[in-house]
Parts: structure tokens; C-alpha cells; sequence
């Protein structure tokens, strides 16, 4: 069981919005830590998505955003496309067990 | 251009001990604030975060699975090395290394993991 939660899928139309959540605690989000997405395309390895809650490195298209209020933070994803369809990743941080790296359990993004 | 890449066996023998290598090129290992971590991932699953190593020395492991794991570096042949003892079958899994980067913001600092290997799966199976 993942200290982040994220739910286990979501799926959208092309060219609909969706977001993806990643509910943590008191100990990682809730505390200051920020978060960072990766998207996993099939068969391939991870890649940073989104760093410190809503910036995208180079060559990101504008239409992943990331956010974070509270204990939660959410990545979404506008004007939907087939080539999106990937697992996506939270990460943050977590003081309790010096956990240094935490991960959450994945969302599968459908493109319908 | 920074690449990884992850060497080792593709099967282990329940027991035995699991060395990974990971080979970058394009960082240094001994600049300040850089790291490499490794990352695994079972069929299926989430990614699992295993253990990291500063450009320092200083190391870090999941402290779930820190007393099998030892990590190390070689700075003059850009390597880290990652060993993982009493290897079971619910190890097998895709194993990546990962170049860290210390982001900082006005709260608080963290790392992520900035370029990955392509992985190399393990299976451990008699």
C-alpha cells in the first residue's frame, strides 16, 4: 500500500480534461513537501512530467498543469489525446520513517 | 545529454545476492547537489523507491528494504553499483537507475528523479 493514493484509473474522451489526484498526509504533501509527477508510456521507462507541484521541464506541452492544496495535489491534462494514454506517478517526500522518496500507486490513463 | 544504463542478471536464484550496475555519462557523480537512485518496479505495479547515493557519499535506503541493500559509486568510471541480498521472488521486477536532482522552493527541498535508464527486468526464480 502506497503512502500517496492516486486512483487506480481514469479514462476521457479526446479533447476532454481529466485530473488525476494524489491524496497524501500530515507527514509528506500536508507538511510543505512538493510533489512531482512522471508519466509511463507502455513499456517504457518513467519521465518527469511535472516538478515542484505545477512546473514542466522543456518540451512539456502546456497542457499538463500540476497543483497542490492541503494534503493532496493533482495533475490535470487538457484537450486529451490517444498518445496520453500512460500510467502516471506521483512523488513527494515523507519526514515520518525518513522516507526519503515516496511514490503513489499509479493512475492508468484511458484514452477512449 | 545525460544517459543510464542498467547492467546485471536477468535471473537470480532465490537466496542469492543481486548486483545491479548503473553506467551514466554526460554528469558527474562528484558534482555538488547531484545523485543517483535506483527505482524498481514488479509486473504491474507501482514504481518502489530502493535507494540513493549523493555526489557526496552519503546514502540513503528505503527503510523497508535497507538491510539488504548496499549502494556504492565509482566517481572515475561513472558507475553505481546497487546490491540487493536474499533475493525472493516477489523481488522480480524492473530495476532503473535514476539521475536525482535536489529541487528546492521557498518551503522546502526534495529530490526527483530528472533522467531514468531504460531498466532491466530481474527475475528471481529456481
Amino acid at each position: 500500500q502506497s503512502v500517496l493514493t492516486q486512483p487506480p484509473s481514469v479514462s476521457g474522451a479526446p479533447g476532454q480534461r481529466v485530473t488525476i489526484s494524489c491524496t497524501g498526509s500530515s507527514s509528506n504533501i500536508g507538511a510543505g513537501y512538493d510533489v512531482h509527477w512522471y508519466q509511463q508510456l507502455p513499456g517504457t521507462a518513467p519521465k518527469l512530467l511535472i516538478y515542484g507541484n505545477s512546473n514542466r521541464p522543456s518540451g512539456v506541452p502546456d497542457r499538463f498543469s500540476g497543483s497542490k492544496s492541503g494534503t493532496s495535489a493533482s495533475l490535470a491534462i487538457t484537450g486529451l489525446q490517444a498518445e496520453d494514454e500512460a500510467d502516471y506517478y506521483c512523488q513527494s517526500y515523507d519526514s515520518s520513517l525518513s522516507d526519503l522518496v515516496v511514490f503513489g500507486g499509479g493512475t492508468k490513463l484511458t484514452v477512449l | 545529454q545525460i544517459t543510464l544504463k542498467e547492467s546485471g542478471p536477468t535471473l537470480v536464484k532465490p537466496t542469492q545476492t543481486l548486483t545491479l550496475t548503473c553506467t551514466f555519462s554526460g554528469f558527474s557523480l562528484s558534482t555538488s547537489g547531484v545523485g543517483v537512485g535506483w527505482i524498481r518496479q514488479p509486473p504491474g505495479k507501482a514504481l518502489e523507491w530502493l535507494a540513493l547515493i549523493y555526489w557526496d557519499d552519503d546514502k540513503r535506503y528505503s527503510p523497508s528494504l535497507k538491510s539488504r541493500l548496499t549502494i556504492t559509486k565509482d566517481t572515475s568510471k561513472n558507475q553505481v553499483v546497487l546490491t540487493m541480498t536474499n533475493m525472493d521472488p516477489v523481488d522480480t521486477a524492473t530495476y532503473y537507475c535514476a539521475h536525482s536532482s535536489l529541487y528546492c522552493s521557498s518551503t522546502s527541498c526534495s529530490l526527483l528523479f530528472d533522467y531514468w535508464g531504460q531498466g532491466t527486468l530481474v527475475t528471481v526464480s529456481s
